[in-house]
């Protein structure tokens, strides 16, 4: 596609209940990213794709967040058991490889829980 | 990990007015992006710019590799200026960017 895209634009879930986050990245490029940003707050890493392979899972915050990607393109966030602490603007990137090359975001998924 | 630092944390300009944002970071630096995150949140790519100076319209920005440090020029701001511009740095073995706190700026028509 011509950009990164994420879908939904905005979810709102109850406290407890599982969510999956899309992101659809830019046609070519190899490496995908998760970053979460809080409300205010900086970008805080989650996860990063080589093709398929997850090489870097350092950064998600608890063992109720996954991620996988699938024919080297689109990608899903899973958040098990949603608490509060999850609201946040989830950010996904894309970039030709991994390292050096320009990164792109996506407009990101707002998520509320209440 | 690498350290990114920006300064200022804030800074609010009469329209018209020039800027300059800082960002300091830690270690060699094999990319380094410029991003200005408008109020619905969007992250747009301003500048790829690991060293050397580039300009894009009444922006511009170097980054001194050497000395660990990125610069960002505003000219003649604008309101539609207003927002938070991160600096994000590839830097060392990692493979994702690390991005500082951001500089929250205010254009004042």
């Amino acid at each position: 596609g011509a950009g990164v895209s994420q879908s939904p634009s905005n979810k709102v879930t109850e406290k407890g209940k599982d969510v999956e986050l899309r992101c659809d990245p830019i046609s070519g490029h190899t490496a995908l990213y998760w970053y979460r940003q809080s409300l205010g707050q900086g970008l805080e890493f989650l996860i990063y794709f080589q093709g398929n392979s997850a090489p870097d899972k350092s950064g998600l915050p608890s063992d109720r967040f996954s991620a996988e990607r699938t024919g080297g393109s689109v990608s899903t966030l899973t958040i098990q058991r949603t608490q509060q602490e999850d609201s946040a603007v989830y950010l996904c990137a894309s970039s030709l490889t991994p390292g050096g090359t320009e990164a792109f975001f996506g407009q990101g998924t707002r998520l509320t829980v209440v | 990990g690498i350290q990114v630092e920006q300064s200022p944390p804030d800074l609010i300009l009469q329209e018209g007015a020039n800027s300059t944002l800082r960002c300091n970071f830690s270690d060699s630096v094999n990319n380094l992006q410029w991003f200005h995150q408008n109020p619905w949140g969007q992250l747009i790519n301003l500048f790829y710019i690991p060293s050397g100076t580039k300009q894009n319209g009444r922006l511009s920005a170097t980054t001194v590799a050497t000395e660990r440090y990125s610069l960002l020029y505003i000219s003649s701001s604008q309101t539609t200026d207003s927002g938070v511009y991160f600096c994000a740095i590839l830097g060392g073995s990692a493979r994702q960017l690390t991005f500082g706190s951001g500089t929250q700026l205010t254009v004042l028509p």
